[in-house]
């Protein structure tokens, strides 16, 4: 079973840009979630989209959105770019239906440097 | 908010002792616990987890204890490998009303040969 995948592996854009990642889960995995992980914050969440549906949501700006679509696959948006942007970004896909205490499976991450 | 302190930051063994990293968390609605090891380009990659209704789980070489009435939660790593270097995540999941895990800000554990 091919596992959590994400595209591009690693991004540069400058700031005020804007950029989308993508991420397809594990094959029967309806829930994907979307950390950013840096030196100083650690790993954060930003949201979990289960059914197309935004399920949950950290604490990050609306610059940040996402969406997921019918095949459970999902991107991520950052707007307007800023130097503090600069992250891993990961996803993580779970067979969650009913939310929480599953677990969860990681992608290599999408390194994102904002100059 | 919602928190989960971990400790130590580094932790630096010889081959075939143990490591305990021990974690704590403040939302008593946490009722999941998983660790994670991630290394150098790869994302986390789970290890071990452990529910609110039970105390210990081993798996091998590893082993998790809860102590909910603490909200403290501990990795034992024994037999160390230098393969077991790389950093470890505590985490605690609430599930009411969807997914949403915190992290602990991670131990970075090297094992010397």
């Amino acid at each position: 079973k091919a596992g959590v995948t994400q595209t591009p592996r690693y991004l540069i854009k400058t700031r005020g840009q804007q950029v989308t990642l993508s991420c397809s889960p594990i094959s029967g995995h309806r829930s994907v979630s979307w950390y950013q992980q840096t030196p100083g914050q650690g790993l954060q969440f930003l949201f979990e989209y289960f059914s197309e549906t935004q399920r949950n949501k950290g604490n990050f700006p609306g610059r940040f959105s996402g969406r997921q679509f019918s095949n459970s696959r999902s991107e991520m948006n950052v707007s307007t770019l800023e130097l503090g942007d600069s992250a891993l970004y990961l996803c993580a896909s779970s067979w969650s239906t009913s939310g929480g205490g599953n677990e969860q499976f990681f992608g290599p991450g999408t390194r994102l440097t904002v100059l | 908010g919602e928190n989960v302190e971990q400790h130590p930051s580094t932790l630096s063994v010889q081959e075939g002792d143990s490591a305990v990293i021990k974690c704590t968390y403040s939302d008593s609605a946490s009722n999941y616990f998983p660790w994670y090891k991630q290394e150098l380009g790869k994302g986390p990659q789970l290890i071990i987890d452990i529910r609110s209704n039970v105390g210990e789980k081993k798996d091998q070489r590893i082993a998790v204890t809860l102590n909910k009435t603490a909200k403290h939660f501990s990795l034992h790593i024994t037999e160390t490998q230098p393969e077991d270097s790389a950093v470890y995540f505590c985490a605690a999941s609430m599930g009411a009303g969807g997914f949403k895990t915190i992290f602990g800000a991670g131990t970075r554990l090297f094992v010397k040969a």
